[in-house]
């Protein structure tokens, strides 16, 4: 059974640049959320998608948007990259109706982008 | 100041010791509390998961929460070289989208 699936593993953006990054959710799920994870830090809440729509957003810019598929696959873009924008993006999926138990996320193995 | 505050190690002890990991958290909406594994270069995966205050054991690993001095722990008894990586703990409100606050992570090296 595959778990998160995540593309590309590793990206090299220069400054100003636009990103896109991929993510499939385990199969069985239909939510997806992305967070950032700086070096030698926590990860930290971007934003949510259920049924295609962005139904929560953490503490970042509008330079980060995203979009769920009618498969709940999802992409995470990103625009005009910054330095500090430089980190692992992980995406986690879930399946809506758990009955609010927040530990039922599956993490995929990450997206490092590195912003030159 | 952050809502939970993790003491990012690094932290070295010898096979088979017990090793103590704590987080330290601010809101007090916090119901769902949860310590994941990561290991070098893939995702986190969960390990643990309390609701409110109290222990939970399974195998080697035992969680304790106290949400009158916002305050968790994780316990890995007996340690092995294999339990090496970074240990974050997270928490969640609950609500829609239970999203996850995590601390920083302490990195965890078992000497064997």
């Amino acid at each position: 059974d595959a778990g998160v699936t995540q593309s590309p593993t590793h990206l090299i953006k220069t400054r100003g640049q636009q990103v896109t990054l991929r993510c499939s959710p385990k199969s069985g799920h239909d939510t997806v959320s992305w967070y950032q994870q700086a070096l030698g830090q926590g990860p930290q809440f971007i934003f949510q998608y259920y049924e295609e729509e962005e139904r929560q957003r953490g503490n970042f810019p509008d330079r980060f948007s995203g979009h769920q598929f009618p498969n709940y696959s999802s992409e995470l873009n990103v625009n005009a990259l910054l330095l500090g924008d430089s980190a692992l993006y992980l995406c986690a999926s879930s399946r809506e109706g758990t009955g609010g138990r927040p530990w039922g996320y599956t993490f995929g193995s990450g997206t490092r982008l590195t912003v030159v | 100041q952050k809502e939970v505050e993790q003491d990012p190690g690094p932290l070295s002890v010898p096979e088979g010791a017990i090793v103590s990991l704590n987080c330290t958290y601010s809101n007090s909406a916090f119901q769902y509390f949860m310590w994941y594994r990561q290991y070098s270069r893939k995702g986190p995966e969960l390990l643990m998961y309390t609701y409110s205050s109290g222990n939970k054991e399974d195998g080697r690993f035992t969680a304790q929460v106290d949400k009158s001095s916002k305050y968790i722990s994780l316990f890995i008894r007996d340690s092995q070289p294999s339990d090496s990586a970074t240990y974050l703990c997270a928490m969640s409100a609950g609500g829609a989208t239970n999203k996850l606050i995590f601390g920083t992570g302490t990195l965890l090296a078992v000497q064997p």
